[in-house]
């Protein structure tokens, strides 16, 4: 089994809909990473969190250490959302990454 | 545009060829990063680097190699190629390495044929 692992692997919606990705981890961790991987490749950080809530714009991350669990959501979905998000985490005392398998969001207009 | 830059974009060799991937952190970042991202096996970490010295190793094969010079700046020595290597290279720099934000450059993307 991964140690972090991500649900769904595919998403679709349509414009303007709430969406929610998961990712639960069995390790001990640090800090959880999201990452956005656009259809061109390029890696984008989104948030980093070991406690808590962000937000930033449209997207909310949240986390719940001791469900060793966090969701990634997306309000007011747009076609320009299409991406592949990543969750990764920094093991407890720990500084490399360990990835989720992805989530492939596709927004339709 | 996330202040890391890699070198080159694109590659295409031969097996058994030897490539060099170079990767220059943000300006004040002293930490970098090298990850595979292969279509069978998703993004693995490979190697990390603070200031000149390795610091952690993961999943990385003894044909591949890698040194932060003085400058910062990173190269990613991949030997001995195969088809299996075939996948994008991204470096990713943060300021010190102790599990903070990273940030990731656009990617080399290598293809041995």
């Amino acid at each position: 089994k991964n140690e972090v692992e991500q649900s769904p692997q595919n998403l679709t919606a349509q414009e303007g809909e709430f969406i929610t990705i998961n990712c639960s981890y069995s390790v001990g961790i640090s800090a959880l990473h999201w990452l956005q991987q656009h259809p061109g490749g390029g890696i984008v950080s989104l948030f980093m969190l070991s406690s808590g809530k962000k937000k930033h714009g449209r997207l909310i991350a949240t986390i719940n250490i001791q469900e060793k669990h966090s969701s990634l959501h997306i309000t007011a979905s747009h076609p320009r959302d299409s991406a592949v998000y990543i969750c990764a985490v920094f093991k407890a005392a720990g500084n490399k990454l360990t990835f989720g398998g992805g989530t492939r969001v596709l927004v339709k207009p | 545009d996330s202040g890391v830059t890699q070198t080159p974009k694109h590659l295409i060799t031969a097996t058994g060829q030897r490539v060099t991937l170079r990767c220059s952190p943000r300006s004040g970042d002293l930490s970098v990063y090298w990850y595979q991202q292969s279509l069978d096996q998703g993004l693995q970490f490979l190697i990390h680097y603070y200031n000149g010295e390795e610091r952690a190793k993961g999943n990385i094969l003894e044909r591949f190699s890698a040194q932060q010079f003085p400058d910062l700046h990173s190269e990613l020595n991949l030997s001995s190629l195969e088809l299996g290597d075939s996948a994008l290279y991204f470096c990713a720099s943060s300021v010190t390495g102790a599990g903070e934000t990273q940030y990731f450059g656009p990617g080399t993307r290598l293809l041995v044929l």
